[in-house]
């Protein structure tokens, strides 16, 4: 079961680069990295998914070193609207990995 | 829109009581995955079903139940209620096993 460790909570102001780190030491070969937004009383939102080096969509940027034993979500620019828990979450889909951690709160200020 | 959608939104039994929590998956999702998640807490991963079968149990009780129908629907079955079971209990849902995973907005279950 690959755990995973985030910071609790982390603050920011807008127009700032964030980026949030996760450790998963005990990543298997198989496993891809994903991270989630979630707003309070709402479902967690899909926002990136790697395996290895780097992703980028329209939304953020994950980077992942040669060891996979952490990866970093960036998000470019931050706004107030960004302020939410973001989880990371490693394992495969298929088996019991898909359990999620305590998540970061991002509080952005104005 | 996450394209999942779960019914109803609100509810409020008493203990004891039984209730059955109902998701529908985006189209062409085969796999439903329970969570719950209590005020202030992470989301606890309950079962996952693929295809009908269940394919993984996480931390669900044994008063809770689940099961997805051909037409790949799923509900989530919780009865004995009590206090503790207060909190919203999400489905999502997945393209395979692997894909992932799309929420609904809940479902938030109020046990007086």
């Amino acid at each position: 079961l690959a755990k995973t460790t985030q910071p609790i909570s982390m603050d920011s102001y807008e127009g700032q680069e964030v980026n949030i780190t996760c450790s998963h030491n005990n990543i298997a070969t198989n496993d891809y990295i994903t991270w989630y937004q979630q707003f309070p009383s709402q479902g967690p939102r899909f926002i990136i998914q790697g395996y290895k080096t780097k992703v980028t969509n329209e939304v953020a940027s994950l980077f992942i070193p040669a060891d996979r034993k952490s990866s970093t979500l960036s998000l470019p620019r931050v706004s107030l609207s960004d302020t939410a828990v973001y989880y990371c979450l490693v394992g495969l889909y298929n088996n019991n990995d898909m359990r999620f951690g305590a998540g970061t709160r991002l509080t952005v200020k104005p | 829109d996450s394209g999942v959608t779960q019914t109803p939104k609100h509810l409020i039994t008493a203990t004891g009581q039984r209730v059955t929590l109902r998701c529908s998956p985006r189209s062409g999702d085969l796999s439903v995955y329970w969570y719950q998640q209590s005020l202030d807490q992470g989301l606890q991963f309950l079962i996952q079903y693929y295809n009908g079968e269940e394919r993984a149990k996480g931390n669900i009780l044994e008063r809770f139940s689940a099961q997805q129908f051909p037409d790949l629907h799923s509900e989530l079955n919780l009865s004995s209620l009590e206090l503790g079971d207060s909190a919203l209990y999400f489905c999502a849902s997945s393209v395979d096993g692997n894909s992932p995973l799309h929420f609904g907005n809940g479902t938030r279950l109020t046990v007086t």
